[in-house]
């Protein structure tokens, strides 16, 4: 079965710097990764996706995410962190083995961004 | 940005009560979907729908039912709520294509008492 998994429950990081929250992926056949975010009581916000071309995709929110098929990592970044970035962070795979194509999610990771 | 509208959006209520969950979306997307998240929990799947007349249990068991007899409609019923139902439930939609993004309501947080 496809799956990701996110080995972090929270990242901490001061604004201004860079930020990275990890994900890996097990997948068969070609992977069709995707980023969301969910802000404090709100639904998920779609990020960025990846599907073929170029491993570094641009998201929303200067959000980019570096996808690597030899360490199966889809990592996303972000150059200089802002407090509002604080939220949590999901990854998601497209299960392409079932009908229905259902979007599979990770745990999360809870990032938060000091002043 | 997205046209995906859940009501309400907090429900208390009592053990035992009936409750309907409405979703609606004017994206004219065939597929939806409802998940149940636990407070910054991992979202589990609990029915999708392909299309109008078309449902499907998910990942996890719920003794949850939905219906879809408009595209655009896709609620979700429980008939006797439990302490156990509390939780949050995000109603989401996609287009047909495989490589297209869910559109996530802002979600209905249920506290069963």
């Amino acid at each position: 079965a496809q799956s990701v998994a996110q080995p972090e429950d929270q990242v901490n990081v001061a604004e201004g710097n860079p930020l990275t929250v990890k994900c890996t992926y097990s997948v068969s056949g070609n992977p069709y990764l995707f980023w969301y975010v969910q802000y404090p009581n709100r639904g998920l916000q779609f990020l960025l996706k990846y599907i073929t071309g170029d491993n570094l995709v641009k998201g929303s929110y200067g959000f980019e995410a570096e996808f690597n098929k030899s360490q199966t990592s889809f990592h996303l970044k972000k150059p200089s962190a802002l407090v509002s970035d604080s939220a949590l962070y999901f990854c998601a795979v497209r299960d392409l083995n079932t009908g229905f194509q259902k979007l599979v999610f990770g745990t999360g990771t809870r990032l938060l961004v000091s002043p | 940005e997205a046209d995906i509208y859940q009501t309400p959006r907090y429900l208390v209520i009592g053990t035992g009560k009936k409750i309907t969950l409405e979703c609606s979306q004017t994206m004219g997307h065939d597929k939806m979907y409802w998940y149940q998240q636990d407070p910054g929990m991992e979202l589990h799947l609990i029915h999708y729908s392909y299309g109008v007349n078309s449902t499907e249990k998910g990942d996890l068991s719920s003794e949850s039912t939905v219906s879809r007899i408009r595209t655009e409609h896709f609620p979700l019923t429980l008939e006797s709520a439990r302490p156990s139902h509390t939780s949050q439930y995000l109603c989401a939609s996609s287009s047909t294509e495989f490589n297209e993004k869910l559109f996530f309501g802002s979600g209905t947080q249920l506290s069963v008492l």
